[in-house]
């Protein structure tokens, strides 16, 4: 089955720095590759969403890169603020077969103020 | 719209004893998953379904049921509860959307989570 594996597990920038998550997915038919932001407490919401015939997509600060050769997708935040901090999951799924997500261990953003 | 309601959420349970987690979402998914979160392993995938009737393992499936009897509901069964099994339950919802050439998945509406404790 799909592996997802995300890097690195904690991340800590100063307010206004960027922020880079990176993920590798081993499934050639995953073509879905969303971003989720879960705060303390709260269910995963998602952030950002690419699929596999697109190989960059921006919303605002956040930015998501798709390298489907290499099988490795990132998520780019800029200008970083306090509240961006969270744990930041990515995710793959395809649209055959299993077609539930399979996650990545997360990411904890701290935001320095 | 209510999207994907979980109940309950928080739960003890003492080990040996079953109970039921309800999932129930109002946007007429196809997709249904159950998955559960321990910390520094993200989200780990119990149970799935594609549709009414048909359910499938996930990674971690042992000790759990599910079933999916109409498009709305997918309960999660814990037969015998161990301590193991203490985490936090997630269900999600997504639809499949599908061009002429190739069918990707969606965006997955999550329920609020239920707080499991065996003791």
């Amino acid at each position: 089955g799909e592996n997802v594996e995300q890097h690195p597990s904690t991340l800590s920038v100063q307010e206004g720095d960027s922020a880079v998550i990176k993920c590798t997915y081993s499934d050639s038919a995953s073509n879905y590759f969303p971003w989720y932001k879960q705060e303390l407490g709260k269910r995963p919401q998602l952030i950002i969403d690419i699929r596999s015939n697109v190989g960059e997509k921006k919303d605002q600060r956040i930015a998501v890169t798709l390298n489907k050769t290499a099988k490795h997708f990132s998520l780019h935040i800029t200008e970083t603020q306090p509240e961006d901090s969270a744990v930041y999951f990515c995710a793959a799924s395809k649209g055959t077969g299993r077609r539930a997500l399979t996650f990545g261990s997360g990411t904890r953003l701290q935001v320095q103020p | 719209n209510a999207g994907v309601t979980q109940t309950p959420k928080f739960q003890v349970l003492k080990t040996g004893q079953s109970m039921t987690l309800q999932c129930a979402q109002d946007m007429n998914h196809e997709y249904m998953s159950w998955y559960r979160q321990d910390p520094g392993m993200g989200l780990r995938l119990i149970h799935y379904s594609v549709g009414a009737g048909i359910t499938d393992q996930g990674e971690v499936p042992n000790g759990y049921n599910v079933s999916r009897s109409t498009t709305e509901d997918f309960p999660l069964r814990l037969l015998s509860a161990a301590p193991s099994q203490t985490s936090v339950y997630f269900c999600a919802s997504s639809y499949a959307s599908a061009s002429k050439t190739i069918q990707m998945n969606t965006e997955a509406f999550f329920g609020q989570g239920t707080r499991l404790t065996v003791v």
